[in-house]
């Protein structure tokens, strides 16, 4: 079956550590996307991608780097400089004019 | 630029019993309008889609919605729910040919009680 498998379900990053997120799809589709989900506040864009080796930010890139080098692929690495980085990240994809699917999601934690 | 309110944070009712969810847009354009949800600890579910045609759409699940142009509004509803519904519930609005520009609501948690 095709969809958007999102790993690992829990992560935990200690104080001064990168951490990535993997967000992989066999939907073919060709634009990808990164949410930050908090409680009472909805999904915030945190950066997309519309073709391989190409990305943009969102509205809340700061702390945040992604890469872009496989179709299928979709990588977002949460950075020392994100503050405050516990939340819930959903991963989601789509084709032309079409909603997007999302994946399972992360939870990341401070340890 | 664009912008989803959903004006209830919580609502509970009865198994069985009828729900609306309530959903108003902002945007000068024809908007592309979702309904999403939630069970926790998942990703989120497309119930359904509105982008024109026929004002009230049917989803998955036994959704519906109907798209009020005069009121801005794009109202979920369900003539009974059953417990396996409880779950968050999201608005959401696009725009055509620029899918990164999607603004969802801060959703609406349902409960159902027995």
């Amino acid at each position: 079956d095709g969809g958007i498998t999102q790993s690992p379900k829990y992560l935990f990053r200690k104080e001064g550590q990168n951490v990535t997120l993997s967000c992989e799809q066999n939907l073919n589709h060709d634009a990808m996307y990164w949410y930050r989900q908090d409680p009472g506040q909805g999904l915030r864009l945190i950066y997309y991608s519309q073709i391989v080796n190409d990305f943009q930010k969102g509205d809340i890139a700061e702390g945040y780097s992604v890469s872009r080098e496989k179709k299928e692929s979709f990588p977002l690495t949460v950075t020392s400089a994100q503050k405050n980085p516990t939340a819930f990240y959903l991963c989601a994809s789509s084709s032309e004019n079409q909603p997007q699917h999302f994946g399972d999601g992360t939870r990341l934690s401070i340890l | 630029a664009q912008s989803v309110t959903q004006p209830d944070i919580h609502i509970t009712v009865s198994e069985g019993a009828s729900l609306e969810l309530r959903c108003n847009y902002s945007y000068g354009a024809t908007p592309y309008l979702f309904w999403y949800v939630q069970s926790p600890g998942q990703g989120l579910q497309l119930l359904l889609k509105y982008f024109s045609g026929d004002t009230l759409v049917q989803g998955i699940k036994g959704f519906e919605a109907e798209f009020k142009r005069s009121q801005s509004s794009f109202n979920l509803r369900k003539p009974s729910v059953h417990w396996s519904d409880a779950a968050e519930y999201f608005c959401a609005v696009g725009v055509l040919y620029n899918n990164n520009d999607m603004r969802f609501g801060a959703g609406t948690r349902l409960t159902v009680k027995p």
